[in-house]
């Protein structure tokens, strides 16, 4: 069955980097886009951009261009998602998703990973 | 930028029909994907391009999608139905884009 499993919980200081973790199995990892999409305490769901697994191409939310890198490694099934320069509104559950393409629905997600930003 | 309107809340006695609505402009033209999420999960799909339901989801949740609104119907609601939530649609300019989620109310 196809699952995303993410890394755990993270707490960073301002200014600090993180870098999220999404390993993906139970199906092609090559065939299918990964997203990002995160939602802060009592928020809804953001959309933070994509990585092609198969061409390693990408695309970013306006919002995060400039301070979000979005990675896979095929070799392992995983894609990552690094946030810099994190401030306190950077404080959020960052989940990762499978889509068949960059404007597609996505199908499966991750079960989240927290990320706390402490001055 | 596109811009995608749900109402924050909307509350319904069980067995009864609920009614969420995502607006937008021309969102008929588009296609519109729905989420449920409860407390403490992640989203899940339960109706993808307007009206299709993925295996699993009960026949009781149907989509639609006309002009500037697009509607998530769920009938003979249950208590396991009080969740939030949100559209999905792809806009060319500005990616994905989620509404800001209703909260479903069962009372």
């Amino acid at each position: 069955q196809v699952q995303l499993v993410q890394s755990g919980a993270e707490v960073k200081k301002s200014g600090a980097s993180v870098k999220v973790s999404c390993k993906a199995s139970g199906y092609t990892f090559t065939g299918y886009h990964i997203h990002w999409v995160r939602q802060a305490p009592g928020q809804g769901l953001e959309w933070m951009g994509w990585v092609s697994p198969n061409s390693g191409g990408r695309d970013y939310a306006q919002k995060f261009q400039g301070r979000v890198t979005m990675t896979r490694d095929t070799s392992i099934s995983t894609s990552y998602m690094e946030l810099n320069r994190l401030t306190s509104d950077d404080t959020a559950v960052y989940y990762c998703a499978r889509a068949g393409g960059a404007a597609y629905h996505f199908d499966y997600w991750g079960q989240g990973t927290l990320v706390t930003v402490s001055s | 930028s596109y811009v995608l309107t749900q109402p924050p809340s909307v509350s319904v006695a069980p067995g009864k029909t609920a009614r969420i609505p995502c607006g937008g402009d021309n969102i008929g033209r588009k296609s519109v994907h729905w989420y449920q999420q409860r407390p403490g999960q992640a989203p899940m799909l339960i109706i993808f391009y307007n009206s299709d339901r993925p295996s699993g989801i009960p026949e009781r949740f149907s989509g639609s999608n006309s002009e500037n609104t697009a509607t998530l119907t769920i009938n003979r609601v249950e208590a396991g139905d009080e969740a939030d939530y949100y559209c999905l649609v792809w806009d060319r300019t500005g990616g994905q884009l989620f509404g800001g989620g209703t909260k479903l109310t069962v009372l």
